[in-house]
């Protein structure tokens, strides 16, 4: 069955560059896509940026400056690295999948605080 | 970008009852290739949203017939009928078809 974890530190100080990591089974990224997804507490969702089966990339404008989407294949994970955090980056990160997002991971909680 | 007005914020409804959630956006979501893409998605507590319709009217694997969604172009409708506990929660619309995709502000479904 398809499924897909993200993992990462749950403290990021300031000015800091958050590393997160989407490990996904009973899918291939080769024939899939992976967005990455955040919400804040008690917000709403921001799609952040997607990688595609192809390896190409596609990012909010808003973010794009600070973001970056990568893979490797042969370990089923898609990384986001993002820095310059600053504390309305607190957020709950997602990754789904495809153009649909039919699966979702459990999210991580990250929170930007000194 | 495109910005996604749903309506309402909150809804509350009776068990059985129907709901109705709109959504409409800046501008049409026809793809270039004809497709629509517009989907919905119930948050409950503490969890992950899960796909509920894709492309406007197609329930996702697993979803009650109780869920329908209809419209076109611009403005677009989840409708629920005969609610029930597990349908309660955040219902959000995204849409997919230009970039960046945008999600809707989400209405909470809650018991009158």
């Amino acid at each position: 069955q398809v499924q897909l974890k993200e993992s990462g530190p749950g403290l990021v100080q300031p000015s800091q560059t958050l590393s997160l990591t989407c490990t996904v089974s009973g899918l291939s990224l080769t024939s899939n896509s992976v967005s990455w997804i955040r919400q804040p507490p008690g917000k709403g969702l921001e799609w952040m940026g997607v990688i595609w089966s192809n390896g190409g990339t596609d990012y909010n404008s808003a973010i794009k400056s600070r973001l970056s989407i990568s893979r490797d294949t042969s370990k089923s994970q898609v990384f986001l690295k993002m820095n310059s955090l600053q504390t309305e980056d607190t957020a709950m990160y997602f990754c789904a999948r495809g153009k649909y997002f039919d699966y979702w991971g459990q999210g991580v909680m990250v929170t930007v605080s000194s | 970008d495109v910005v996604m007005t749903q309506t309402p914020v909150s809804l509350p409804v009776s068990l059985g009852g129907q709901a109705s959630i709109s959504c409409r956006s800046s501008q049409s979501l026809v793809h270039s290739n004809g497709n629509t893409y517009l989907h919905w998605y119930l948050q409950k507590p503490g969890q992950s949203p899960q796909l509920l319709i894709y492309r406007v009217s197609n329930r996702f694997s697993g979803v009650p017939d109780r869920f329908s969604g209809s419209g076109s172009g611009t403005d677009f409708t989840l409708k629920i009928s005969r609610v029930e506990p597990e349908d309660l929660g955040d219902y959000y619309c995204l849409q997919s078809t230009h970039f960046p995709y945008t999600f809707g502000a989400g209405t909470k479904l809650e018991l009158k």
